[in-house]
This record gives structure tokens, C-alpha cells and sequence, in this order.
């Protein structure tokens, strides 16, 4: 069974500082295949990152991210009021299975 | 512009079924292999079932044996039949097109499991 485990649990930072999330995999993601999420209250899901490393069709680049095997990174630049939400991390193959997520709070 | 739009949930007793439908458009949906994914509250997302192009089911362990999914091309439809629903069932249930990771998601709809 594949493992996710997100860090931190929570992020408090302010606007135009610099978000690092952190997605550990219990196994090697093969093909890198890991994803990153934001999800506003009360919305679906939105795909920020697809294979670890390339943005979703409309994603603006203050959003990247990077890693292989069983780390992986997402880093949001110029943070902003609106990037309030909740990230999750996702090895989207075999089991599909979702991280835990990290809130991310922008006062 | 793509849109995936689920109908059918709602209040079931224990033991109870509903039928889950997803309208797809914008896309060709024969194209796309199709995933339920459901979100308890305050948990994250859980893939529940998928089929594919070709019409191969796929389900996690938790829900084998009382859920179906398929899918009616002609129909640009996706369904998710759900049987002897259980308390631990209760969920938003998304659609959701796999195409580079979970591209597209519908908006959800609510299944609550209580007497």
C-alpha cells in the first residue's frame, strides 16, 4: 500500500512570501507520477501539477513543482490572499492515492 | 469547454442504493478513461472506481462487490450504481476525467447514509 504524508500540517504566511509543501512517498513513484491539488471551501479539486513537475493547463507559474523517487516539492512564489486553500499531494497511477493534505492560511 | 456534471445523491437508510450519474461534454468522452473519486468531511479525496476506455472496471477493496460503475458512450454518460451502502459511504462523490492526473472534476454530489 502506498503512503503519502504531507508536511507541513498547516502554513501561515503572508502575501508575496514564498510556500514550500513537502510530499513524501512511502514507495518510488515510477514515471513521477505525482500531482499536486488546491481545493478551496466548498469546491472540487483544482490540478495545479501533473508528473511532478508540469503545470495544468492555466496554471499560473508562480506555481512549480519539482522531486523524484519519494520527495517532492510544491513551491508557491508571491503568495496572495486568494492561494488560501488546501494542497494535496497525489500519486496518480496504481492506486491513486491521496496525501493528507496542507492548509495553507495567507494573513 | 469541458463540464462534468453528477446527479443522483442524497439521503439513503443503511443498507440502501442510489444511482450516481455524471453528464460529460466538451470533450470526447469515449476517449477518456473516467474516475469516481469521493471526499468525506474535513478528509482528503479517495478514488473509489474507474473504468476505462475499453470498459475495464476498477474498485478499491472497501466498496467491491457493492458498487458498479459504467459508462454509456453514446450517452457521454458515467454511472456509479451503489449498493448496500454503509455509515463509512457517506461522501461528496466526483466525477472526474483522468487525463494527465485528475484534470477535470465535476462539482460533487452528496451521499448521506443515515437512518
Amino acid at each position: 500500500e502506498i503512503v503519502l504524508t504531507q508536511s507541513p500540517g498547516t502554513l501561515s504566511l503572508s502575501p508575496g512570501e514564498r510556500a514550500t509543501l513537502s510530499c513524501r512517498v512511502s514507495q518510488t513513484v515510477s514515471n513521477d507520477y505525482l500531482a499536486w491539488y488546491q481545493q478551496k471551501r466548498g469546491q472540487p479539486p483544482r490540478l495545479l501539477i501533473y508528473g511532478a513537475s508540469f503545470r495544468a493547463t492555466g496554471i499560473p507559474d508562480k506555481f512549480s513543482g519539482s522531486g523524484s523517487g519519494t520527495d517532492f516539492t510544491l513551491t508557491i512564489s508571491r503568495l496572495e490572499p486568494e492561494d488560501s486553500a488546501v494542497y494535496f499531494c497525489q500519486h496518480h497511477s496504481l492506486s491513486f492515492t491521496f496525501g493528507p493534505g496542507t492548509k495553507v492560511d495567507i494573513k | 469547454e469541458v463540464q462534468l456534471v453528477e446527479s443522483g445523491g442524497g439521503l439513503v437508510q443503511p443498507g440502501g442504493s442510489l444511482r450516481l450519474s455524471c453528464a460529460a461534454s466538451g470533450f470526447t468522452f469515449s476517449d477518456h478513461a473516467m474516475h469516481w473519486v469521493r471526499q468525506a468531511p474535513g478528509k482528503s479525496p479517495e478514488y473509489v472506481s474507474s473504468i476505462g476506455k475499453s470498459g475495464d472496471t476498477y474498485y478499491i477493496n472497501a466498496v467491491k462487490g457493492r458498487f458498479t460503475v459504467s459508462r454509456d458512450n453514446s450517452k457521454n454518460t458515467l454511472y456509479l450504481q451503489m449498493g448496500s451502502l454503509k455509515p463509512e459511504d457517506m461522501a461528496v462523490y466526483y466525477c472526474v476525467r483522468r487525463y494527465n492526473a485528475y484534470d477535470y472534476w465535476g462539482q460533487g454530489t452528496l451521499v448521506t447514509v443515515s437512518s
